[in-house]
């Protein structure tokens, strides 16, 4: 599809396991952004990816926090022995990223991953 | 620091009625985009409307319009005649270019709900 894509939509996990989440970004899309979103509130940014740069880290809230992104394409976020306060929607946005083009150009979500640590 | 800041979290509206959301921003980057996004409870994000920090005029996009005010760096959204479907999440964003590239920074959105 021409959209973001992320994998699965919804996860149900106990506490303690890992779970990994995917973002599929629109192709030709240099850069790559990770939310997290919890009920009614607003969007806690995580992690940026752009090109080949090292991304900025900033916003991961814990060390059971990594994301990757392979390939300049696809990211996967990690969330290592969850916790019941890990539970949000996680939402990966990708634009385009090259410097002083297409700046009029919007950022493009994904339908977001459903995390539910029980 | 590049940083948004929307001071609203909650607004009501009456319906057929204009609602203002505030935005303002901060960047030393002379070169910016600023952006709103609707996101309505089935949770997906709409784009809405685009000013560019050069544009001389504001940005309008059918009932929503964008009151551009570049000395006071602010970036208002303003919905004219409101209708049920416009409660939603609203988010600002700034698009800037930085050495790498360039980066969005969003608010922490404001709640419209528009009452019958």
């Amino acid at each position: 599809g021409a959209g973001v894509s992320q994998s699965p939509s919804n996860k149900v996990t106990e506490k303690g396991k890992d779970v990994e989440l995917r973002c599929d970004p629109i192709s030709g899309h240099t850069a790559l952004y990770w939310y997290r979103q919890s009920l009614g509130q607003g969007l806690e940014f995580l992690i940026y990816f752009q090109g080949n740069s090292a991304p900025d880290k900033s916003g991961l809230p814990s060390d059971r926090f990594s994301a990757e992104r392979t390939g300049g394409s696809v990211s996967t976020l990690t969330i290592q022995r969850t916790q019941q306060e890990d539970s949000a929607v996680y939402l990966c946005a990708s634009s385009h990223g090259d410097r002083f083009r297409n700046m009029n150009t919007e950022a493009f979500f994904g339908q977001g991953t459903r995390l539910t640590v029980v | 620091a590049q940083k948004i800041t929307q001071t609203q979290p909650g607004m009501f509206v009456q319906e057929k009625e204009a609602v203002t959301l505030d935005c303002t921003y901060d960047t030393s980057d002379p070169s910016y985009g600023l952006f709103w996004y609707k996101q309505p409870s089935s949770g997906e994000m709409i784009f809405l409307i685009y000013q560019g920090s050069y544009d001389q005029q504001n940005a309008t996009e059918g009932r929503y319009s964008l009151n551009f005010q570049k000395a006071r760096k602010s970036a208002n959204l303003v919905i004219s005649a409101s209708q049920l479907g416009d409660s939603a999440m609203y988010f600002c964003a700034m698009r800037v270019t930085e050495n790498t590239g360039n980066q969005f920074y969003f608010g922490t959105g404001t709640s419209l709900t528009v009452i019958p």
